[in-house]
């Protein structure tokens, strides 16, 4: 199947600063990819729908200044977590989808992100 | 509204034994169907899908899932059960007849316990 890669798998940051995480599809291209939020033993909370050359669109409740998303390739997409607090730490899962009308979405490993 | 439930938080099956995940769905148009399967501090990993044809749909290491549209659901089975199958797993529906954009919606996921 097809490979999505996210960077870093694990990040320990202190309050007030900045996170950014990659997600990559390695072996297709993708003009959509989609950014999750998981609490332990939970489902996946979708934050935001990224789409390649132009804004993303945010669920309601996410804060968009604060999770700031980058779609600039077809195979790069990165949020960037900002002045982060540690009600921000969580489980952050990266999704990339390939083409066509029954396109099926890939997920990355996740990045456990814990706020100090 | 689209939907997704998983009616059993927890399944327990001894090894070699044939296991089943439950899943049913609402949605207003065609379903697009995916099984997932997460293991602990990882991604999700995509196991199968139903899109149209043949109701009974097979995937990787041996799962199958049968979709049964009069009673709107997407059982996922394994004739014998392995340890190592013990993990996390989604169902997922989409909306076929939504744009490509459309959103994947998670069922609140199965814990799968094989013991020896």
């Amino acid at each position: 199947g097809a490979v999505v890669s996210q960077h870093p798998s694990r990040v320990i940051c202190k309050s007030g600063t900045s996170v950014k995480i990659e997600c990559r599809s390695l072996d297709f291209q993708a003009t959509t990819m989609f950014w999750y939020r998981q609490f332990p033993k939970q489902s996946l909370m979708l934050m935001a729908t990224s789409n390649e050359g132009s804004k993303a669109t945010y669920e309601q409740g996410v804060e968009k200044d604060k999770f700031l998303i980058n779609h600039a390739s077809l195979t790069l997409s990165t949020l960037t977590v900002t002045s982060a607090h540690p009600e921000d730490s969580s489980f952050y899962i990266c999704s990339a989808r390939t083409s066509g009308s029954t396109a099926t979405q890939y997920f990355g490993p996740g990045t456990r992100l814990l706020v100090l | 509204a689209q939907s997704v439930a998983q009616p059993e938080d927890q399944v327990n099956v001894a090894e070699g034994n044939p296991l089943t995940v439950k899943c049913t769905y609402s949605v207003s148009g065609n379903p697009y169907l995916f099984w997932y399967v997460q293991y602990p501090n990882r991604g999700l990993q995509f196991l199968l899908k139903y899109i149209t044809g043949d109701n009974l749909v097979k995937g990787s290491y041996g799962f199958e899932a049968e979709f049964n549209k009069s009673q709107t659901s997407f059982h996922l089975k394994k004739p014998s059960a392995l340890v190592s199958d013990s993990a996390l797993y989604f169902c997922a529906v989409r909306d076929g007849d939504s744009s490509n954009t459309g959103k994947l919606i998670f069922g609140q996921g199965t814990t799968l316990q094989v013991k020896p």
